[in-house]
């Protein structure tokens, strides 16, 4: 069974800073095939970022993936106001804990 | 632009089964490359994949529900059902119908309903 742990879970920041979430696999992913989701109060999950680091349709360039193996990050440089929301890493159909971006 | 419309009861009784129908517009639910899913969400234990389906009646579930969840398509109406039956409290969760895209890359949840609250 894989389990994806996100760090850290809560990320105090103003708009304008740059926010660095982390996800770790429990295995070595031999293809890079994780997705990142954000998920605002209400809303269903969407996604950002598969394949690592390949946005997804319409997804802003400041939302970036990379990492492979074990360890992938998720940038957002220079928060917007409507960035701040949960953000959740997914491979297959395991999802991590979740990441929340709150506004300091 | 592809939509997901989950439906069905939202309060079920204890030991009974939960039915819900997602019903998918502007597109086919025949499409190939794609799974038909449902995930569930609690604050208890967050996002959690249900099981998936294609067009062809393929199915997989979590290991944790398969005795408990069926999965059925309909491709003539556009629609997807999940049953889980024997509820118990844990079931209440919001529930959401998703697309599952299978690429070289990994398979992603591409497009998502808004979720349906059941409690039990």
């Amino acid at each position: 069974e894989l389990v994806l742990t996100q760090s850290p879970g809560t990320l105090s920041l103003s708009p304008g800073e740059s926010a660095t979430l982390s996800c770790r696999a429990s295995q070595s992913l031999t293809i890079d095939a994780l997705g990142w989701y954000q998920q605002k109060p209400g809303q269903a999950p969407r996604l950002l970022i598969y394949g690592a680091s390949t946005r997804a349709a319409g997804i802003p360039d400041r939302f970036s993936g990379s990492g492979s193996g074990t360890d992938f990050t998720l940038t957002i440089s220079r928060l917007e106001p409507e960035d701040f929301a949960v953000y959740y890493c997914q491979r297959n159909g395991w999802f991590g804990p979740g990441t929340r971006v709150d506004i300091k | 632009q592809l939509h997901l419309q989950e439906s069905g009861p939202g309060l079920v009784k204890p030991s009974e089964t939960l039915s819900l129908t997602c019903t998918v517009s502007g597109g086919s639910i025949r499409s190939d490359g794609f799974y038909w899913t449902w995930v569930r969400q609690s604050p208890g234990r967050g996002l959690e994949w249900i099981g998936s389906i294609s067009y062809t009646g393929e199915t997989y579930y979590t290991s944790s529900l398969k005795s408990r969840v069926t999965l059925s398509i309909d491709t003539s109406e556009n629609q997807l059902s999940l049953k889980v039956n024997s509820v118990t409290a844990a079931d209440s969760s919001l529930y959401y119908c998703a697309r599952l895209k299978t690429t070289v890359a990994g398979n992603f949840f591409d497009s998502w309903g808004q979720g349906t609250l059941v409690t039990v």
